[in-house]
């Protein structure tokens, strides 16, 4: 199975300051469609995780332009460019190249 | 507007049986594969098992492989979990998701329900 990591496993942060978590995975998420099957959840307090970026960079519908995800290969990044405090919670990554598809622990934002 | 609704948690004894369902509306149920994760108490999040859009390919995480079994009724809109054989660390909130389609993510969640396994 692809075990996912994630760092910080804590993350205060200012609100108008940038924010960047860092995942990596056991092998490569790098399909040979030339996508990487990587996605980054956030869970806001008392609601379901609802989808922020797929294949490593691409915002889902709805998301706002301050978050971004970059990366490839075995090393990924989520940043915030400006944190709202609409923004904590605990943010995920997840990998889907292959089946059993797996969580990384999760980084729990919040505010300073 | 898509909406996914479960049912079926409850308390349940070591080694019981649980049937989890989904109700999907709000949009075309039977081209979309879906899934469902799990979260124990306090803690991450747990990818349980996912099913294709007509149910021929299933595929499971490897702590539920062989006492949960997931399926779906496409003339009904719901997606099922039948969970077998339950242990004290199945305890969790259930999820079930929308996948988008083209390894695009899990779009849409459900709020989840409550399984607790306790004697």
């Amino acid at each position: 199975d692809i075990v996912m990591t994630q760092s910080p496993l804590s993350l205060p942060v200012t609100p108008g300051e940038p924010a960047s978590i860092s995942c990596r995975s056991s092998q490569s998420l790098l399909h040979s469609s030339g996508y990487n099957y990587l996605d980054w959840y956030l869970q806001k307090p008392g609601q379901s995780p609802q989808l922020l970026i797929y294949v490593g960079s691409n915002r889902a519908p709805g998301v706002p332009d301050r978050f971004s995800g970059s990366g490839s290969g075995t090393d990924f990044t989520l940043k915030i460019s400006r944190v709202e405090a609409e923004d904590v919670g605990i943010y995920y990554c997840m990998q889907t190249l292959q089946t059993p598809f797996t969580f990384g622990p999760g980084t729990k934002v919040d505010i300073k | 507007q898509e909406q996914l609704v479960e049912s079926g948690g409850g308390v349940v004894q070591p080694g019981r049986s649980l049937r989890l369902s989904c109700a999907a509306s709000g949009f075309p149920f039977r081209s979309y594969d879906m899934h469902w994760i799990r979260q124990a108490p306090g803690k991450g999040l747990e990818w349980v098992a996912v099913i294709s859009y007509d149910g021929s390919k299933k595929y499971y995480g490897d702590s539920v492989k062989g006492r949960f079994t997931i399926s779906r009724d496409n003339s009904k809109n719901t997606l099922n979990l039948q969970m077998n054989s339950l242990r004290a660390e199945d305890t969790a909130v259930y999820y079930c998701a929308k996948d988008r389609g083209d390894n695009s993510g899990m779009g849409y969640w459900g709020q989840g329900t409550l399984v607790t396994v306790s004697s």
